[in-house]
């Protein structure tokens, strides 16, 4: 079957733009994570979904990042007023359940956000 | 502070060679640890997944062992082959649905 897709793959904005990032989980899974990967970083997470509801914004570096979920399905994440330190590629992953179990999580190819 | 520190920060053996990768931890509380592989340009996916009870978990040439005791993990990679290169992260789960990242081993294998 399908795994986690992400769209765009590439996308480069100029500082102050607002970008829309989305990921389509696999169907069926009910937990939705976004990750953010800098340049020789580590993941860093940025919000939870289970469903279309979001128990854990905590990650999420600053006010004009926000995301939400439809339809226990897709997920956009929005970042606003774009500025240079937001550049890193983005990923998403979605697990059949969320919670502190050991579900898999399946990640997708991330989208690579460049800011100039 | 939840941290997840992982060594060497690099790594280059050749072709048919063994390594072993080192994570430590101070998450806590602990649920389970999880090594993933990374290709360049591509998503992390999942080579093991451990609870706080399981001492060793084997998936082909690579097995993890976890001492929940001194919170620390390894991934020994047998025989190893061109296509392990990659960036090898380690992921601690603590008890809130959210991970810790390690930043990673970047594994090189040459002919």
């Amino acid at each position: 079957g399908a795994g986690v897709s992400q769209s765009p793959s590439n996308k480069v904005t100029e500082k102050g733009k607002d970008v829309e990032l989305r990921c389509d989980p696999i169907s069926g899974h009910t937990a939705l994570y976004w990750y953010r990967q800098s340049l020789g970083q580590g993941l860093e997470f940025l919000i939870y979904f289970q469903g279309n509801s979001a128990p854990d914004k905590s990650g999420l570096p600053s006010d004009r990042f926000s995301a939400e979920r439809t339809g226990g399905s897709v997920s956009t994440l929005t970042i606003q007023r774009t500025q240079q330190e937001d550049s890193a590629v983005y990923l998403c992953a979605s697990s059949p359940q969320g919670g502190p179990t050991p579900y898999e999580q399946y990640f997708g190819p991330g989208t690579r956000l460049t800011v100039t | 502070k939840n941290q997840v520190e992982q060594s060497p920060q690099s790594l280059i053996i050749l072709e048919g060679k063994n390594c072993t990768l080192q994570c430590n931890y101070t998450v806590s509380p602990f649920s389970n640890l999880r090594w993933y592989k990374q290709d360049t340009g591509r998503g992390p996916v999942s080579l093991t997944i451990m609870t706080f009870s399981e001492n060793t978990k084997s998936n082909g040439r690579y097995t993890a062992t976890l001492d929940a005791d001194t919170k620390q993990s390894s991934l020994h990679i047998t025989a190893s082959q061109l296509s392990d290169s990659a960036s090898y992260i380690c992921v601690v789960y603590g008890n809130t649905d959210k991970l810790i990242f390690g930043t990673g081993t970047r594994l090189q294998v040459f002919p």
